[in-house]
């Protein structure tokens, strides 16, 4: 059963560029959440969804979007990159109906230049 | 507000040795506590959870028990290895349905030397 994919696993971008990062959830999960995480903090929420729709959101600027497709699958979308969005992101995902645990992808590295 | 407080780190600990890293949560209602681990290089990875009051969560010898009336979710393992260096991170679980997400805390980083 493989557990949560993201790729891709490291990312060079340079400012005012755009970037797509993928998730695939684990095997029966259908919630994903989206985690921030920069060097030496702890994850910051980003957002979530479910049934293709985002359900919740931190405080994270609009040029933080994503999308769920229906097989599960989310994409993290990042316009107009700033030097601060370097960071490791984090991709969750749980059972709606036990949705308290959530299961880490290995994460995506993006580094801002 | 929701919020987790863990101690500071770095904890530098030798081989054998008892570990503590605290963990104290400020919530409404009763939240579901957690202790995720982070190796180097990776990403987190759930060590263990308590969803009630006076729960002990156990996992690869760590222990946590959630105590309501401290407000606090410990953890504690009995004796350290090198392996069990790492950053850890208290989490807890606010919301209900769709609508939950993890509150962190900043995480604690353990360095075991042999």
């Amino acid at each position: 059963d493989a557990g949560v994919t993201q790729s891709p696993t490291h990312l060079i971008k340079t400012r005012g560029q755009q970037v797509t990062l993928r998730c695939s959830p684990k095997s029966g999960h259908d919630t994903v959440s989206w985690y921030q995480q920069a060097l030496g903090q702890g994850p910051q929420f980003i957002f979530q969804y479910y049934e293709e729709e985002e359900r919740q959101r931190g405080n994270f600027p609009d040029r933080f979007s994503g999308h769920q497709f229906p097989n599960y699958s989310s994409e993290l979308n990042v316009n107009a990159l700033l030097l601060g969005d370097s960071a490791l992101y984090l991709c969750a995902s749980s059972p709606l109906d036990r949705g308290e645990t959530q299961y880490f992808g290995p994460g995506t590295r993006l580094l801002v230049l | 507000g929701n919020s987790v407080t863990q101690m500071e780190g770095p904890v530098t600990l030798s081989e054998e040795a008892f570990l503590t890293i605290n963990c104290t949560y400020t919530a409404t209602g009763y939240p579901s506590l957690f202790w995720y681990v982070q190796y180097p290089g990776e990403g987190l990875q759930l060590l263990l959870k308590a969803t009630k009051a006076d729960d002990k969560g156990s996992n690869k010898g760590f222990e946590a028990t959630y105590r309501k009336e401290t407000t606090s979710f410990h953890l504690e393992k009995g004796s350290v290895q090198v392996s069990d260096s790492a950053v850890y991170f208290c989490a807890l679980s606010v919301g209900a349905g769709n609508n939950r997400k993890l509150i962190w805390g900043l995480g604690t980083s353990l360095a075991v030397n042999p």
